[in-house]
């Protein structure tokens, strides 16, 4: 079992859609979360981090339940710039940095 | 922007040559990573370094090296490059403390015919 599952995607939605992308972990002693985007052929980029409490930026809402091992990403409103593939990230504290496959978003006009 | 730079961007070289990535840093980051990328696939950690003469195997097995003789530099060498070291590399660097973000180089694009 890989340490950081993602759902595998793509996703296609159109202009102005909600998606949600989830993804699990199988370290309890995680300690720190993350969702990155990578644009094609790009590093990737630090989109935003992951609170217990929940944390939302702007159109992107983040949610952690440490009890079920799982983090989430919800995007209101998808504009066509939202195309990317999104990284799961998982920071077992002082160890190594562990990335999710991504999830592939197409938003189409 | 991100003070972590690769070099080169992109680099085409025949089989059996000794070939060494350059990775720097300007933000004093102890962590730092190579991780390797297939187009449309995901990452792939080879490498990673607590700091100054630490360095450690990632997940997946690579027949390259690494060292880190100083904090900004973390150079990735491959003895002798064969056509299935084919593949995009990314350095990357991160602080020691819990909850902070890893940046990343733009990468390096290799090809070996």
């Amino acid at each position: 079992r890989k340490e950081v599952e993602q759902d595998p995607g793509p996703f296609n939605v159109p202009e102005g859609a909600t998606v949600a992308f989830n993804c699990t972990y199988s370290n309890s002693a995680s300690q720190s979360f993350f969702w990155y985007r990578q644009d094609c052929r790009k590093e990737p980029k630090l989109l935003m981090s992951v609170y217990s409490s929940g944390n939302e930026d702007g159109r992107f809402t983040a949610q952690l339940n440490r009890a079920s091992q799982y983090i989430s990403l919800l995007i209101r409103d998808s504009k066509l710039s939202d195309s990317a593939t999104y990284l799961c990230v998982v920071d077992t504290g002082g160890f190594k940095t562990i990335f999710g496959a991504g999830t592939r978003l197409f938003v189409k006009a | 922007e991100a003070d972590i730079y690769q070099t080169p961007r992109y680099l085409v070289i025949g089989t059996g040559k000794k070939i060494t990535l350059e990775c720097s840093q300007t933000m004093g980051h102890d962590k730092m990573y190579w991780y390797q990328q297939d187009p449309g696939m995901e990452l792939h950690l080879i490498h990673y370094s607590y700091g100054v003469n630490s360095t450690e195997k990632g997940d997946l097995s690579s027949e390259s090296t690494v060292s880190r003789i100083r904090t900004e530099h973390f150079p990735l060498t491959l003895e002798s490059a064969r056509p299935s070291h084919t593949s995009q590399y990314l350095c990357a660097s991160s602080e020691s403390q819990k909850n902070t973000e890893a940046f990343f180089g733009q990468g390096t694009r290799l090809t070996v015919v």
